[in-house]
């Protein structure tokens, strides 16, 4: 079936420090997968994408790591700053698929 | 320029009535979804058109029509509003199928 979930719905770090929120799908046939930034109030915005034909990708403070073994996918960002707070949601797109399937979403608070 | 955007931001209405939001993209992107957005900020997509057809309907009742007057359109009807359907409407786009969407900057429907 179509499910890709969030191992965690808040996460709260310190100013500077890195934060990683993880993500689990569940459709093995998934081949492109993106990480989503929602601020209050506005749209989500894309944040970093990647193919499974990749383990690793690097983008400005954020890396987004895939482990298709285990149908995991995780979003690191370096250095997290108060701009950083938002609600990350991944997305998927099943290979075939016609639409991007939505996680949950993780609500990530900085502590100054 | 806003790359996709949707009025009216806020739309508060009473049970019964029937409303419509508006979206337009400027990104010449052949494909615009609508997606439901609930309480726990889970998001869902409702609709998906490619070049003006209908491609993806996910079982949302016939009281909500969307129409595509152009590629550049997707307006979004509902009629006989009922309680359940306060939420936040995202209209997107993007260059294909199931690729990177772009988000409009919602429609917070609250019904009385």
């Amino acid at each position: 079936g179509e499910s890709v979930g969030l191992h965690l719905p808040t996460l709260s770090v310190q100013e500077g420090d890195n934060s990683i929120i993880n993500c689990a799908y569940s459709n093995s046939a998934s081949d492109y997968f993106i990480w989503y930034k929602q601020e209050s109030g506005k749209g989500p915005q894309f944040i970093i994408d990647i193919r499974s034909n990749m383990d690793k990708r690097q983008g400005q403070r954020v890396t987004v790591l895939l482990n298709k073994t285990v149908k995991h996918l995780s979003l690191q960002i370096a250095a997290t700053q108060p701009g950083d707070s938002a609600v990350y949601f991944c997305a998927e797109n099943g290979q075939g698929a016609q639409k991007l399937v939505f996680g949950q979403g993780t609500r990530l608070t900085i502590n100054p | 320029d806003t790359a996709v955007s949707q009025t009216p931001k806020y739309l508060v209405t009473q049970m019964g009535n029937d409303k419509s939001i508006k979206c337009e993209q400027n990104l010449g992107h052949d494909t615009m979804y609508w997606y439901k957005q609930d309480s726990k900020k889970f998001l869902k997509i409702m609709f998906s058109y490619n070049n003006k057809e209908l491609i993806i309907n996910e079982t949302v009742p016939n009281r909500f029509s969307p129409k595509s007057p152009d590629k550049a359109h997707l307006n979004l009807h509902i009629n006989s509003l009922e309680l359940g359907d306060s939420a936040v409407y995202f209209c997107a786009s993007s260059q294909q199928l199931g690729t990177e969407a772009f988000f409009g900057q919602g429609t917070r429907l609250t019904v009385v």
